[in-house]
């Protein structure tokens, strides 16, 4: 089975300074996606980015990167210049590439408060 | 375009009773999912809607759980008896079928107490 590991519960920085939140995942799958979802308190839950397995090349969205490590199944998200509307509760997911397993498997989460 | 919406935001129930939980996905969506977080643990696949069929309800903890989605529109998520265990929140999302299907859209979720 697939599984999602966030070992980090909570983590705070300071604005306008960079954190890595960590993300390890066990598949069997060749092909599958990666993603990091963003709650902010009382609102939905957004994507932020997702990582394509066949893809070697990092995924960036703006000050959001990703350190995507497939042979050692670890896929970390990285937020530079942290702002205070990045204080969030930040899961790792993964996905199945195709077929009909469109469920994401989700890790406990990441408490993170961003400080002024 | 309106996103995901849930109803209601907030239940509280006693253990027994039957509470009926709805989504309303982003129109257009075919596919529907339902996903569960209690306290402190991951969030959980309930099952997947494609259009008004069930794809995979493998999540779904017991048959005191029933979902439905009629003619492929909005769902209900019925819990009947509802148990303490039952107690989270419970979210829906939402994605298109095809190219884009990788990216699904949450609603805000309901949080249900069962006393």
């Amino acid at each position: 089975a697939q599984t999602v590991t966030q070992s980090q519960p909570e983590m705070s920085v300071q604005e306008a300074e960079t954190v890595t939140l960590s993300c390890t995942y066990d598949t069997s799958e060749s092909n599958y996606y990666l993603f990091w979802y963003k709650q902010p308190p009382s609102r939905q839950m957004i994507l932020v980015i997702r990582q394509e397995a066949y893809k070697q090349q990092n995924a960036t969205e703006n000050r959001f990167s990703v350190n995507f490590q497939k042979a050692a199944k670890s896929f970390s998200l990285k937020i530079s210049d942290s702002q205070l509307g990045d204080t969030a509760m930040y899961f790792c997911a993964s996905r199945n590439y195709g077929g009909s397993q469109g469920n994401l498997i989700f890790g406990k989460g990441t408490k993170l408060s961003v400080k002024p | 375009e309106a996103g995901v919406t849930q109803f209601p935001s907030h239940s509280v129930i006693e253990k027994g009773q039957t509470v009926t939980l709805r989504c309303d996905p982003i129109s257009g969506h075919d596919n529907l999912y339902w996903y569960r977080r209690v306290m402190g643990k991951e969030i959980k696949f309930l099952l997947h809607f494609v259009k008004e069929s069930k794809q995979d309800e493998s999540g779904m903890p017991n048959n005191r759980f029933l979902a439905e989605r009629t003619g492929g529109t909005y769902s209900t998520l019925k819990v009947q008896p509802a148990e303490l265990e039952d107690s989270g929140v419970y979210f829906c999302a939402s994605s298109h079928s095809g190219q884009f299907t990788y990216e699904q859209y949450f609603g805000p979720g309901t949080r249900l107490t069962v006393t």
